[in-house]
């Protein structure tokens, strides 16, 4: 079946500008995450949702970044006022959360803030 | 929250040597530790789990041991190939998931 998409693949942005990054996990997971790694580096957990509960908001590094996941299915990652130390791949990862940890990673946005 | 660590942060072995990746875990509460293994350019990949009822588990030439009391976890890969190349991380999860900085692992032919 169809895994967790992530869209756009790749994103180019000027310095001070908005992106929105998209995450489309597997149809009915209930948790989503997202994670930022930059060159080299290891994964950098940013947000979590679980079903209707709220957000675990505990990883965003700066009031700039915010998420929200609509109906449950969809997620937005919002970056205001991009920086050039934004400049990283941005992961989502969802789970059935059902018992069944394991999480499964979408392919990732690269974004470069020049 | 939880804190998770990783050593080493590089680790070079021959073709057919064994190779060990340790983690420590900080939350006594995490009932969840994953390995995942991600190739140069691609998503990370699961390649084995362990829950914190188990103290072993065992996956052909993978396996991964978890010690509660001292609230540690290792990959052991034996036999390693070339293709075993990649970045490993562990992971520790309460209620969400936290990650180790990697284990950059070079297997020489």
């Amino acid at each position: 079946g169809a895994g967790v998409s992530q869209s756009p693949s790749n994103k180019v942005t000027e310095k001070g500008k908005d992106v929105e990054l998209r995450c489309d996990p597997i149809s009915g997971h209930t948790a989503l995450y997202w994670y930022r790694q930059s060159l080299g580096q290891g994964l950098e957990f940013l947000i979590y949702f679980q079903g209707n509960s709220a957000p675990d908001k505990s990883g965003l590094p700066s009031d700039r970044f915010s998420a929200e996941r609509t109906g449950g299915s969809v997620s937005t990652l919002t970056i205001q006022r991009t920086q050039q130390e934004d400049s990283a791949v941005y992961l989502c990862a969802s789970s059935s959360d059902q018992g069944a940890y394991e999480q499964y990673f979408g392919p990732g946005t690269r974004l470069t803030v020049t | 929250g939880e804190n998770v660590e990783q050593h080493p942060s590089t680790l070079s072995v021959q073709e057919g040597d064994s190779a060990v990746i340790k983690c420590t875990y900080s939350d006594s509460a995490s009932n969840y530790f994953p390995w995942y293994k991600q190739e140069l350019g691609k998503r990370p990949q699961l390649i084995i789990d362990i829950r914190s009822n188990v103290g072993e588990k065992k996956d052909q030439r993978i396996a991964v041991t978890l010690n509660k009391t001292a609230k540690h976890f290792s990959l052991h890969i034996t036999e390693t190939q070339p293709e075993d190349s990649a970045v490993y991380f562990c992971a520790a999860r309460v209620n969400d998931m936290r990650f180790g900085a990697g284990t950059r692992l070079t297997v020489k032919p």
